[in-house]
């Protein structure tokens, strides 16, 4: 089946420090890839997704490029900032009916000043 | 425009009560999910509604039931709660063709 596995947190960065998540995913066919973001107290959030291999995805300074060879999307920032701070989730869906999620277990971002 | 609505946002049960968690949205979205978040494991599938009229079991449906009330709603019960249902719910939605999941704000459930 689908799974995605996440580099475990809390990671911890100062300002404008470069990020890094790590995202790996095991899927059958072609899948579409997402991340998304949890700020505290709310619901999820898209940040950006890639439908195809090479794709990059960005949104909001964030990128990911997915990698098909590695079976990877990693999300990336060149400097992050304390309004960073929030629960970031690697996903994928394949394209069947009801576009059901695959999620990672969260990595937890915080950006001190 | 309010997107995707739950309601209640907290709730404390007893063991063996029941409840309903609701969601409504206004996007005019065909399928809808119910997710639990528990810590460290990411988001899991309870059930979903790929259109108004139907309803499957995702990853973990056991102690649930939902019901596709319209295009609308989509409600979630529990009819008698467990502390392993200790649990932040949320409701999202998608149109059939795109990929992009909208969630609501999630609803806080304990079970004592």
């Amino acid at each position: 089946g689908n799974s995605v596995t996440q580099m475990e947190g809390p990671v911890t960065l100062s300002e404008e420090a470069f990020l890094t998540i790590n995202c790996t995913y095991t899927a059958t066919g072609y899948p579409s890839l997402f991340w998304y973001v949890q700020y505290p107290g709310e619901g999820l959030q898209l940040l950006l997704k890639a439908t195809k291999a090479d794709d990059k995805g960005s949104n909001k300074g964030f990128e990911a490029t997915y990698r098909k060879e590695t079976t990877s999307f990693h999300l990336e920032k060149g400097s992050v900032q304390v309004s960073d701070s929030a629960v970031y989730f690697c996903a994928l869906t394949r394209n069947n009916a009801g576009n059901m999620l695959t999620f990672g277990g969260g990595t937890r971002l915080m950006v001190k000043p | 425009n309010a997107g995707v609505t739950q309601t209640p946002k907290f709730q404390v049960l007893k063991t063996g009560q029941s409840m309903t968690l609701q969601c409504a949205q206004d996007m005019n979205h065909n399928s809808m999910y119910w997710y639990r978040q528990d810590p460290g494991m990411g988001l899991r599938l309870i059930y979903y509604s790929a259109s108004e009229g139907t309803t499957d079991k995702g990853e973990v449906p056991n102690g649930y039931n939902v019901s596709r009330l319209n295009k609308r709603e989509f409600s979630l019960r529990l009819e008698s709660a467990a502390p392993s249902q200790t649990s932040v719910y949320f409701c999202a939605t998608t149109f059939v063709t795109h990929y992009e999941q909208y969630f609501g704000p999630g609803t806080r459930l304990t079970v004592t």
